[in-house]
């Protein structure tokens, strides 16, 4: 069955140092994958896509197929990247993973 | 632009009630979907629609109804309220083309007691 996980309810990272957060999938297809994310206060929303290779915010995310894994990077975290983040596998509908939060501490 | 607009944010019902969450968009999306949340878990798919007058069923339709009148509108009608259906409750839409670009409304907290 196609799912989604992100194995840490919560992640705290001092501002200033790498993040990583977790997503792991199971797919029997070739995968799309996307980053959401959900800052205090605002809507949930798209953060990036595997598809398009791209860096926001300084985030980047690489999916690897012999890990079944998209963990979503950043160098430097700052302040304002604390929020929820969900990964969601696309397969006609997104699956969602459970979400992360991310706390970053000055 | 609004995007998507979600009524009420916030309702408390009683076991047995009914209510309908309204859902707006004014972006022309055809796609249309509603999403639960429980705590500490992901997104569940309850119904989505592809243009007006297409509804189906998602992961977790039992215990409500939908309908698509118009390519803005997407209400979700609860019917029968039960304690099991407390949850954040998410509309979104899309425009064609690619599954995972969704925008999202603000979220409906319901609680039923």
């Amino acid at each position: 069955a196609q799912r989604v996980t992100q194995p840490e309810k919560l992640l705290s990272v001092f501002k200033g140092a790498p993040v990583e957060l977790k997503c792991n999938y199971s797919y029997s297809g070739s995968p799309e994958l996307f980053w959401y994310v959900q800052y205090s206060r605002q809507r949930l929303q798209l953060l990036l896509r595997h598809i398009s290779r791209e860096s926001i915010k300084g985030f980047t995310a690489d999916l690897n197929k012999g890990e079944t894994s998209f963990h979503l990077k950043k160098p430097f975290a700052q302040e304002e990247d604390s929020a929820m983040y969900y990964c969601a596998l696309s397969n006609y509908q997104l699956i969602w993973g459970a979400g992360t939060k991310l706390i970053i501490k000055p | 632009n609004a995007g998507v607009t979600q009524t009420p944010k916030f309702r408390i019902l009683k076991i047995g009630q009914s209510m309908t969450l309204q859902c707006t968009q004014d972006m022309n999306h055809n796609y249309m979907y509603w999403y639960r949340q429980d705590p500490g878990m992901g997104l569940k798919l309850i119904y989505y629609s592809v243009g007006a007058g297409i509804t189906d069923k998602g992961e977790v339709p039992n215990g409500y109804n939908v309908s698509r009148s118009t390519t803005e509108d997407f209400p979700l009608r609860l019917e029968l309220a039960a304690p099991s259906q407390t949850s954040v409750y998410f509309c979104a839409s899309r425009a064609g083309g690619e599954v995972g670009e969704l925008f999202f409304g603000e979220g409906s907290r319901l609680t039923v007691l």
